[in-house]
């Protein structure tokens, strides 16, 4: 059974950095790209970011481009999102996803990231 | 950025009615993606490349479309199908969502 399962999230003040784990296990985790999507209370989704198989290829959301930055650790199955600058906007529940060729196939439950002083 | 516009916004159906929900694009996309997502839950795949079921997803859902125009239908409306729904593009960078649509039962 494939299981994502997001940690790190809490209050956080604005302009200061949190990193997000995803422990992923039931799948071969390099086999799949993978991605972060969040979303902020009683909004839409919002895609954050993708990374490739091993890494090489990382892909960004126009909101996080240059303050966030996804990476991944096939040893350890975990998918992680370093987050810097943060803002109040970027306030959310964040969802680690296996992104696969059909779409976001497999969601974590989230993890709730609050910024504010 | 291609911008997914969904209609309509809010909507209510009666158990066994037929309901449509349309996703318009700023500019063509070659594939269209769907989800589901109840109260208090994460996102469930609904429908990929346009008009494949995912896994497990019943056959009352079907989608649709082409170009700028796509749509996710439930054929016969049940309680448990309640819920906001999200078309999804990556035709062209940054990946983007359509804003949701919220179907209610009546």
């Amino acid at each position: 059974e494939v299981q994502l399962v997001e940690s790190g999230g809490g209050l956080v003040q604005p302009g200061r950095s949190m990193k997000l784990s995803c422990a992923a296990s039931g799948f071969t985790f390099s086999d799949y790209y993978m991605a972060w999507v969040r979303q902020a209370p009683k909004k839409g989704l919002e895609w954050v970011a993708s990374i490739s198989y091993e890494g090489s290829s990382t892909y960004y959301g126009d909101s996080v481009k240059g303050r966030f930055t996804i990476s991944r650790d096939n040893a350890k199955s975990t998918l992680y999102l370093q987050m810097n600058s943060l803002r109040s906007e970027d306030t959310a529940t964040y969802y680690c996803a296996r992104h696969d060729t059909i779409g976001f196939a497999y969601w974590g439950q989230g993890t709730l990231v609050t910024v504010s002083s | 950025e291609i911008v997914l516009t969904q209609s309509p916004t809010t909507t209510a159906a009666s158990p066994g009615e037929k309901v449509t929900i349309t996703c318009l694009a700023s500019s063509s996309v070659s594939n269209m993606y769907w989800y589901q997502q109840k109260s208090g839950a994460s996102p469930k795949l609904l429908i990929y490349s346009t008009s494949s079921l995912a896994s497990g997803v019943p056959d009352r859902f079907s989608g649709s479309g082409s170009g700028t125009s796509y749509s996710l239908t439930i054929n016969t409306m049940e309680a448990e199908d309640a819920a906001t729904y999200y078309c999804q593009q990556w035709s062209s960078n940054p990946l983007t969502f359509g804003s949701g649509t919220k179907l209610e039962i009546k």
